[in-house]
């Protein structure tokens, strides 16, 4: 069974352009989660998605934001970018995450990393 | 109340040492308690989990030891090898919330000394 993929692993851009990463859940896998890990520092939660839906963010500001695809893929959009965001963005992916069977284990993708210049 | 508190930073272990390490929570209604292991470079993945009816968990050489009453976990590596180098997060969560999402500790970074 393929794990989650994200894409690009690498993507370099400069202050004030726009960034877009790309997530594939595991297979039947509804919850998609994306994180920011800047460089040796822990997981901040950026946004949550279910079933097409936002179901929850972090605090993160307006210019970070994503949408899920009716696949369950997602795409995480920051725009006028800054040097601190320049970090590893991670996705990751869980069993419905509303469903009295989730087991609410999230399984990560490999990450994108975002050099902001 | 969202928190979860993990120590040490950092670790250096002898090859063969116990390597342990601490987490500490708030909110009691926590009720899903996993380790993730995270090498440079990758995503962090699932070492072992544990549900707070259990007092511990054991796979191999890693053990989580849970105590539900002083709200705290800990990840035993027992037998630590070099390739137990990496960074460590405990996590915190509680199932079938509208809010669901994993609180993670802010990690500790592990180096096991050949």
């Amino acid at each position: 069974e393929a794990g989650v993929t994200q894409s690009p692993t690498h993507l370099i851009k400069t202050r004030g352009q726009q960034a877009t990463l790309r997530c594939s859940p595991i297979s039947g896998h509804t919850s998609v989660y994306w994180y920011q890990q800047a460089l040796g520092l822990g997981l901040q939660f950026l946004l949550w998605y279910d079933e097409g839906e936002e179901r929850n963010r972090g605090n993160f500001p307006p210019r970070f934001s994503g949408r899920q695809f009716p696949n369950y893929s997602s795409e995480l959009n920051v725009n006028a970018l800054e040097l601190e965001d320049s970090a590893l963005y991670l996705c990751a992916s869980s069993y419905p995450g509303l469903a009295v069977t989730s087991t609410d284990t999230q399984y990560f993708g490999p990450g994108t990393r975002l050099t902001v210049l | 109340q969202q928190q979860v508190k993990q120590s040490p930073q950092s670790l250096i272990v002898q090859k063969g040492g116990i390597s342990i390490i601490n987490c500490a929570y708030e909110n009691t209604a926590f009720d899903y308690f996993p380790w993730y292991q995270q090498f440079p470079g990758k995503g962090p993945a699932l070492l072992i989990a544990i549900r707070p009816d259990v007092s511990e968990k054991k796979e191999g050489r890693f053990t989580i030891s849970f105590n539900k009453s002083a709200k705290q976990f800990s990840l035993h590596i027992m037998d630590s090898q070099p390739g137990d180098s990496a960074t460590y997060f405990c996590a915190a969560s509680k199932r079938y919330s509208s809010a669901s999402k994993i609180i993670f500790g802010s990690g500790t970074r592990l180096s096991i000394r050949p």
